[in-house]
């Protein structure tokens, strides 16, 4: 069965230092993994996946994630962090089976805090 | 391009009365289509699924259930709520199933 292990319930950070919000993953096949972020009272919102290809993937807001087969990561981060980048980040994973609907699972979130 | 609509945004429904929210996608053909509840703020736990008109699976059991009538329509019931179905649902949306999976913006149920 997938599923997604986000260890830390929140990070906070200074605004303008470098972010990064963990992941660790376990599927049965190949991963197609995703990060959504949700402001409050707010749905989510993509901001980056990894299907195939390079391990490096970049996405919105300046956002960027590395997936790690051997160590079945897929951490997401972000140079320098802002002010408005807090908020709850989600990392999922989606089991690729048809008949399934390829369902998303989801980790237990993130609340990300940037202080000026 | 492609949309999700969901509504109504927020409801307060007192115990026992039926509840039907209702989720449209525009733009796209055939999508799978999912409902999510999102309980104190932070986990989330998928309800429903359905990859085709009147093709639903439930995930867990509960006092809800779905219907899709349409191919772009999803529509998530009850005939009696419980307290305990207060929280966020989110309506979701795809095509295929290892690409990106989209969301509403929620809606919001208090039962009282």
């Amino acid at each position: 069965a997938q599923s997604v292990a986000q260890p830390e319930d929140q990070v906070n950070v200074a605004e303008g230092n470098p972010l990064t919000v963990k992941c660790t993953y376990s599927v049965s096949g190949n991963p197609y993994l995703f990060w959504y972020v949700q402001y409050p009272n707010r749905g989510l919102q993509f901001l980056l996946k990894y299907i195939t290809g390079d391990n490096l993937v970049k996405g919105s807001y300046g956002f960027e994630a590395e997936f790690n087969k051997s160590q079945t990561s897929f951490h997401l981060k972000k140079p320098s962090a802002l002010v408005s980048d807090s908020a709850l980040y989600f990392c999922a994973v989606r089991d690729g089976i048809y008949n399934q609907g390829g369902k998303l699972i989801f980790g237990q979130g993130t609340e990300l805090s940037v202080k000026p | 391009s492609q949309t999700i609509h969901q509504w109504p945004a927020t409801l307060v429904q007192p115990v026992g009365s039926p509840l039907s929210l209702e989720c449209t996608v525009e733009g796209t053909s055939n999508p799978n289509l999912y409902w999510y509840r999102q309980a104190a703020g932070r986990g989330l736990q998928l309800l429903f699924y359905s990859v085709g008109i009147g093709q639903i699976s439930s995930e867990v059991p509960q006092n809800l259930s779905a219907s899709r009538p349409q191919d772009r329509q999803f529509i998530l019931s009850s005939k009696k709520l419980l307290l305990s179905d207060s929280g966020f649902y989110l309506c979701a949306w795809s095509v295929g199933v290892r690409d990106t999976i989209y969301f509403g913006e929620g809606s919001w149920l208090t039962v009282v």
